[in-house]
């Protein structure tokens, strides 16, 4: 069956420090993927998409590394802050379709 | 520029009811997706409108269903209620299928009591 799975465990980081966030997922083929950080009582806020030929991308302090072999997506916030608290979620997108498949997403807390 | 707009926020209605809910997509995004969003289940795809045509659907019951007017603007109905449709319902939108990412609106909280 398909599964996109991430930390379902909160993240607990020092502020300052890089938090990783991992997706793994079985079973789909992406063409691309992205992450999205949701706010409680908000909707998803789009991050940073990264395709199938693409092996990294950058914005500002984040980064999203994607590795089509292991089935995997790392996402790092560098020098976290409180702010950047959230949760965050990946979503797979395949070319035979228009939805978007999403992860329940991990919960990052950035404590001072 | 505006974002995505739902209404209502808030929803409450009883078992056996239906509920229609709209979603004003970005200006010059012809693209609409609706998600369910729920504690167990995360987000879980439901359609997706493009100049008015359902171009996808996801594995709802038939009690789901949605449509897009020539301006872009989608609703969604769910007919029949039953408890198990308390949840976040989210529109999103995007200027294609997505791969550039997608603009979600505040979501509509519906509870079926």
């Amino acid at each position: 069956s398909q599964k996109i799975e991430q930390n379902s465990e909160a993240l607990n980081i020092q502020e300052g420090k890089t938090a990783t966030l991992t997706c793994n997922y079985t079973n789909y083929s992406p063409a691309y993927l992205q992450w999205y950080r949701q706010d409680p009582g908000r909707g998803p806020v789009f991050l940073l998409l990264i395709r199938e030929n693409e092996k990294e991308k950058r914005k500002e302090r984040l980064k999203v590394t994607f590795d089509t072999t292991l089935k995997q997506s790392l996402f790092h916030i560098t020098a976290s802050q409180p702010a950047d608290s959230a949760t965050y979620l990946c979503a797979l997108g395949e070319n035979s379709g228009y939805a978007l498949n999403f992860g329940k997403g991990t919960s990052l807390l950035v404590t001072p | 520029k505006a974002g995505v707009t739902q209404t209502p926020r808030y929803l409450i209605k009883t078992r056996g009811q239906q509920v229609t809910l709209s979603c004003s997509p970005i200006s010059g995004h012809r693209s609409v997706s609706w998600y369910q969003q729920t504690p167990g289940q995360g987000l879980q795809f439901l359609f997706e409108y493009f100049s008015e045509t359902q171009r996808n659907k996801g594995n709802f019951p038939g009690r789901f269903s949605g449509r897009q007017f020539s301006n872009s603007r989608s609703e969604m109905n769910v007919s029949t209620l039953e408890l198990g449709d308390s949840a976040l319902y989210l529109c999103a939108s995007s200027l294609a299928q997505g791969a550039a990412g997608y603009t979600f609106g505040s979501g509509t909280r519906l509870t079926v009591v």
